[in-house]
């Protein structure tokens, strides 16, 4: 079973505004939750990510906010730019183990 | 450049046929993950290998298996290909403990 789960599916936002891309978990055990952004041909690489002890964490335009009670996080990309235009995952894990991915979400960002 | 290399890039086969997908970690890591991405189930963990022993196994087929070598190299085997395994497969290294994975550039499997 998916034990991320991660919306909207895709997203078309234009240039300047902002990006918002949320991501739901079932198990409380996790305690690693990154974002991982790949573009067409290439694997995943890492963004930011955030553990459990954290709100919110920032680095440059990407922001992680995170709700440990409502099991949510989010993604927020501020004065979004078309060299975003991305698949974005969202994932959950334990430290040395895998990661469990979001179906991804398809930013396109307009010019 | 992630520092993991993946070989090859493409993989055109043919139903039934088996298939041998080859991972190079980063310099001192010793975990590499594989993992399936597909369009309709996302990016899908297969198993990890850390130091040469299997750790951890997700949704990995029966007709799929890997190993990881001396040297840290490891290698996807794939058997009795479907039309349905046709995906792109990455691998990834950490270290010891690691949260951060590494990807490689991935190879697209196309069975025909």
């Amino acid at each position: 079973q998916q034990q991320v789960k991660q919306s909207p599916q895709s997203l078309i936002v234009q240039k300047g505004g902002i990006s918002i891309i949320n991501c739901a978990y079932e198990n409380t055990a996790f305690d690693y939750f990154p974002w991982y952004q790949q573009f067409p041909g290439k694997g995943p690489a890492l963004l930011i990510a955030i553990r459990p002890d954290v709100s919110e964490k920032k680095e440059g335009r990407f922001t992680i906010s995170f709700n440990k009670s409502a099991k949510q996080f989010s993604l927020h990309i501020m004065d979004s730019q078309p060299g975003d235009s991305a698949t974005y995952f969202c994932a959950a894990s334990n430290p040395g183990y895998a990661l469990n991915f979001g179906k991804g979400t398809s930013l396109l960002v307009t010019p | 450049d992630s520092g993991v290399t993946q070989t090859p890039k493409h993989l055109i086969t043919a139903t039934g046929q088996r298939v041998t997908l080859r991972c190079s970690p980063r310099s001192g890591d010793l975990s590499v993950y594989w993992y399936q991405q597909s369009l309709d189930q996302g990016l899908q963990f297969l198993i990890q290998y850390y130091n040469g022993e299997e750790r951890a196994k997700g949704n990995i087929l029966e007709r799929f298996s890997a190993q990881q070598f001396p040297d840290l190299h490891s290698e996807l085997n794939l058997s009795s290909l479907e039309l349905g395994d046709s995906a792109l497969y990455f691998c990834a290294s950490s270290v010891e403990g690691g949260n951060i994975q590494y990807f490689g550039a991935g190879t697209r499997l196309s069975v025909l």
